[in-house]
């Protein structure tokens, strides 16, 4: 099945211990990107990668790191996290290198919780 | 800047009634439009898109949409509702050679029995 896939689902942790969402997608999409969604934001922009190797920020980078090692697979770290970076975290990708001019398929999405 | 924005941040209405999801965009080129769908707790799924020709567009589950250039419109339809329609919608523009989508606020939608 093609699918866009994120662990953990749910996460809670404490501020300042690393952690890192892990993304992969089945589809051999050039594309990847993460965002955020928190209420009345909508999804904003974390990172994107068009290629193995290339990553650029998006909207909102900061406090996040990624890498593009392999083309299925763009982890989303966060080395110290704090209480604003609370959110919903979606992952996503596209067949496209360039994500605005293609349909983007989501993960299920990682509801992250830092206390 | 690119923007869009969707002005009905929570929308009710009746089982079998019609709907009507509005999204207005800012975009310097021409754009390329979606409308995502999200269940709760799921990810974004992807309704209907246009790029391009016939500017009524037909999606999954029911749905339309209507491109309208001289508005800078992309508003989402449905004649008649099912309780399973309860969700948050997005409105995203791109376009040819963009970097990334840019999406609404989103509106969730109610229906009531």
């Amino acid at each position: 099945e093609a699918q866009v896939t994120q662990n953990p689902r749910y996460l809670i942790t404490v501020t300042g211990k690393k952690l890192t969402v892990t993304c992969s997608q089945n589809m051999n999409h050039e594309y990847m990107s993460w965002y955020r969604q928190d209420p009345g934001l909508g999804l904003r922009q974390i990172y994107y990668s068009m290629n193995v190797e290339v990553t650029d920020k998006g909207d909102v980078p900061e406090g996040y790191k990624v890498s593009r090692k392999e083309k299925r697979n763009f982890p989303l770290i966060l080395e110290s996290p704090s209480p604003n970076q609370t959110s919903l975290y979606f992952c996503a990708s596209s067949l496209e290198r360039t994500g605005g001019a293609d349909t983007q398929y989501f993960g299920p999405g990682t509801r992250l919780t830092v206390l | 800047a690119q923007s869009v924005t969707q002005p009905d941040i929570h929308i009710t209405v009746s089982e079998g009634a019609s709907l009507e999801l509005r999204c207005n965009y800012s975009y310097g080129a021409t754009p390329y439009l979606f409308w995502y769908v999200q269940s709760p707790g799921q990810g974004l799924q992807l309704l209907l898109k246009y790029f391009s020709g016939d500017t009524l567009v037909q999606g999954i589950k029911g749905f339309e949409a209507e491109f309208k250039r001289s508005q800078s419109s992309f508003n989402l339809r449905k004649p008649s509702v099912h309780w399973s329609d309860a969700a948050e919608y997005f409105c995203a523009v791109g376009a040819r050679g963009a970097q990334k989508l840019v999406f609404g606020q989103g509106t969730r939608l109610t229906i009531n029995p």
